[in-house]
């Protein structure tokens, strides 16, 4: 069985500009969480998903948005993007919300340069 | 708001050595689920151990094992027999179950990073 898949592995995007990440989880799950990884903030939630529907959302700007298709991909996007935003991106997904695991997705290195 | 807090940011253990993590964290919930995950490298979480509040007995997987203290809201984690492939970032997460517990919001730590000596 194939594992969480998330693409591109590295980005390098301009200050100002959008970007958006994708992940595909393991097949049969349709739970898909998102965090931001910082040497500085450390691992932060920033969005939960379940059949499309987005069930929880960290503390983050409006500029960070998400969404869930009905294959259960999930795709998160970050808008005017800011040096700050340099991260590592991970991705989890789970059969369902409330499962007793969460596996994880490799990341997307995002550099905002 | 529930709170994790891993107080060691580097540790190191001599290969085949025990060595012990530690990991506290703050919440008013009653039923709560309480992990270690590892990052090596490759940056990949993989789940380590899990233990759920409701259940007296420390979680035992393998050469890892748990010693959770609900009441003094202490989750520390003993590697056994530490072997180079351990070497990696360790984080402790909190997981809320209240509700049904139909969330998978991890809450973590801010990490140790474990170094195994040969």
């Amino acid at each position: 069985k194939a594992g969480v898949t998330q693409t591109p592995r590295y980005l390098i995007k301009t200050r100002g500009q959008q970007v958006t990440l994708s992940c595909s989880p393991i097949s049969g799950h349709r739970s898909v969480s998102w965090y931001q990884q910082t040497p500085g903030q450390g691992l932060q939630f920033l969005f939960e998903y379940f059949s499309e529907t987005q069930r929880n959302k960290g503390n983050f700007p409006g500029r960070f948005s998400g969404r869930q298709f009905s294959n259960s991909r999930s795709e998160m996007n970050v808008s005017t993007l800011e040096l700050g935003d340099s991260a590592l991106y991970l991705c989890a997904s789970s059969p369902y919300a409330g499962y007793t695991e969460a596996f994880f997705g490799q990341g997307t290195r995002l550099t905002v340069v | 708001a529930q709170t994790v807090t891993q107080s060691q940011p580097e540790m190191s253990v001599q290969e085949a050595e025990t060595v012990t993590l530690s990991c506290t964290y703050d919440t008013s919930e009653s039923d709560y689920y309480l992990f270690w995950y590892k990052q090596p490298p490759s940056r990949q979480m993989i789940l380590v151990i899990r233990q759920e509040a409701y259940k007296q007995q420390n979680a035992t997987e393998n050469r890892f094992s748990v010693n959770f203290q609900k009441a003094a809201k202490s989750f520390s984690l003993k590697i056994s027999d530490s072997q180079l492939g351990d070497a990696a970032m360790y984080f402790c997460a909190y997981r809320s179950a209240m509700g049904g517990g139909a969330t998978n919001k991890l809450i973590f730590g801010t990490g140790t990073l474990l170094a195994v000596q040969p």
